[in-house]
């Protein structure tokens, strides 16, 4: 059981590059989230879906763009890089309540230079 | 401003003892809190929850207390061992929508 899958592990992007982070989960959770973790800090929400077509926008969706077109994906676009979005990437899931929690994946490592 | 904030940021324990660590909330609506733990390179992986209408939750070496009237959650985590080195993060769900708010984490080191 794979769970939550993000690609790539790592990725080094010049500003202004633009860049997709994939994620797909094999659970069959409606609920997906993106969160970015920076050093020290707690996750932050970026976006997240209840469900096929529906995305919502969290606390720091600045700069970022969502899609999901299927229940098992979930990319965040990022279209002109910037140094200030350098963090650590993750994908989350989770079953359709809010009251559940959510199965993480390893993230992705993201450096703007 | 509304925050969920960790008490320490580093804890260390030596091995075999019993580990608490502290988590405060403000917001008085919030009805779902989440025990993470974050191994270096990992993402967050699920340890307990505890709903707001419970005081305390047992599971597999960790209890969880909540203490509504001061805002305050605890992870206990008995016997320590060092696989259990981490940092520690709760999430809050604060009533409405489905938005999760992270603490900063607390750093565990357990000593062998």
């Amino acid at each position: 059981n794979a769970g939550v899958t993000q690609t790539p592990k790592f990725r080094i992007l010049k500003i202004g590059q633009s860049m997709t982070l994939q994620c797909t989960q094999d659970m069959n959770h409606n609920y997906m989230y993106w969160y970015r973790q920076d050093p020290g800090m707690g996750l932050k929400l970026i976006y997240y879906s209840v469900g096929a077509g529906i995305t919502d926008k969290g606390e720091v969706p600045n700069g970022y763009n969502v899609s999901r077109s299927t229940t098992e994906d979930f990319p965040l676009r990022l279209e002109l890089a910037a140094p200030s979005q350098t963090s650590v990437y993750f994908c989350a899931s989770s079953y359709s309540d809010r009251n559940q929690p959510q199965h993480f994946g390893d993230g992705t490592r993201l450096s703007i230079l | 401003g509304e925050s969920v904030g960790l008490h320490l940021p580093t804890l260390s324990v030596q091995e075999g003892d019993n580990s608490i660590i502290n988590c405060a909330y403000s917001n008085s609506a919030s009805d779902y809190f989440i025990w993470y733990k974050q191994e270096s390179g990992k993402g967050p992986q699920f340890i307990i929850d505890i709903r707001s209408n419970m005081d305390k939750r047992q599971g597999q070496r960790v209890t969880v207390l909540l203490n509504k009237t001061v805002k305050h959650l605890s992870l206990q985590i008995a016997a320590t061992q060092p696989g259990d080195s981490a940092v520690y993060f709760c999430a809050e769900n604060r009533g409405t929508g489905n938005q999760f708010y992270f603490g900063t984490g607390t750093s565990l080191t357990v000593i062998p």
